[in-house]
């Protein structure tokens, strides 16, 4: 069975403290892995799709990586605005698996 | 404005009660997915559409029910049989024969059930 499994569960950083965040998985027939973040009480907003070992994807100060295994997203010089939960997922043939996710907290 | 709507955005029922989440769409997108999220773990599918008039059931689809008479929406009823209802859903779509599979959220419904 597929699953995802994300990494810490919660991390805290002072404002400038570079970071990465986990997210292993197993799956038959990956069709593409997924970042989302989340604020507390709304909708995961998406950030990113990587599709094969090797991509890496950036948007601002979030950098999204990925391995035949796992995927990272390094968050570079974090300011507390980046404050929010990150979500993974994976899409094989067939469904969407989600991680529980990486509270990330920046401290100013 | 392009984008999904969940209403309400808050919910409060007696247990026993049937209760209907709303969710609607004018992005233009065929597949159409409901999802629970409670504490700690990942988000669980409860039931999905590709179709008009055709849905199948996702991990969690007992004491759900819905039904998807238009592209546009795509409701969940929580029935009394669901014995734990208290969560936060989130409704999410996404195009469909692009290749491409990233599903986008709306905003979310909290239901409480006492």
């Amino acid at each position: 069975e597929d699953q995802v499994t994300q990494s810490p569960e919660a991390l805290r950083l002072q404002e400038g403290e570079s970071s990465s965040l986990n997210c292993s998985y197993t799956v038959s027939g990956l069709r593409g892995l997924f970042w989302y973040r989340q604020d507390p009480g709304k909708g995961p907003e998406f950030l990113f799709t990587l599709y094969s070992a090797g991509e890496e994807k950036e948007k601002e100060r979030l950098k999204a990586t990925l391995t035949k295994k796992e995927s990272f997203l390094h968050i570079t010089a974090p300011k507390p605005e980046d404050s929010a939960t990150y979500l993974c997922a994976v899409q094989d043939n067939n469904d969407m698996r989600f991680g529980a996710g990486t509270r990330l907290t920046v401290k100013p | 404005d392009g984008g999904i709507t969940q209403s309400p955005k808050y919910l409060f029922r007696k247990e026993g009660q049937n209760v209907t989440l709303s969710c609607e769409q004018n992005l233009n997108h065929d597949a159409m997915y409901w999802y629970r999220q409670d504490p700690g773990q990942g988000l669980r599918l409860i039931y999905y559409s590709q179709i008009v008039n055709d849905f199948q059931k996702g991990d969690i689809a007992e004491g759900y029910s819905v039904s998807r008479e238009k592209k546009e929406s795509f409701p969940l009823t929580v029935t009394s049989a669901q014995k734990n209802p208290t969560a936060f859903y989130l409704c999410a779509s996404r195009i469909s024969g692009t290749g491409t599979f990233e599903q986008y959220f709306g905003p979310g419904t909290r239901l409480t059930v006492t």
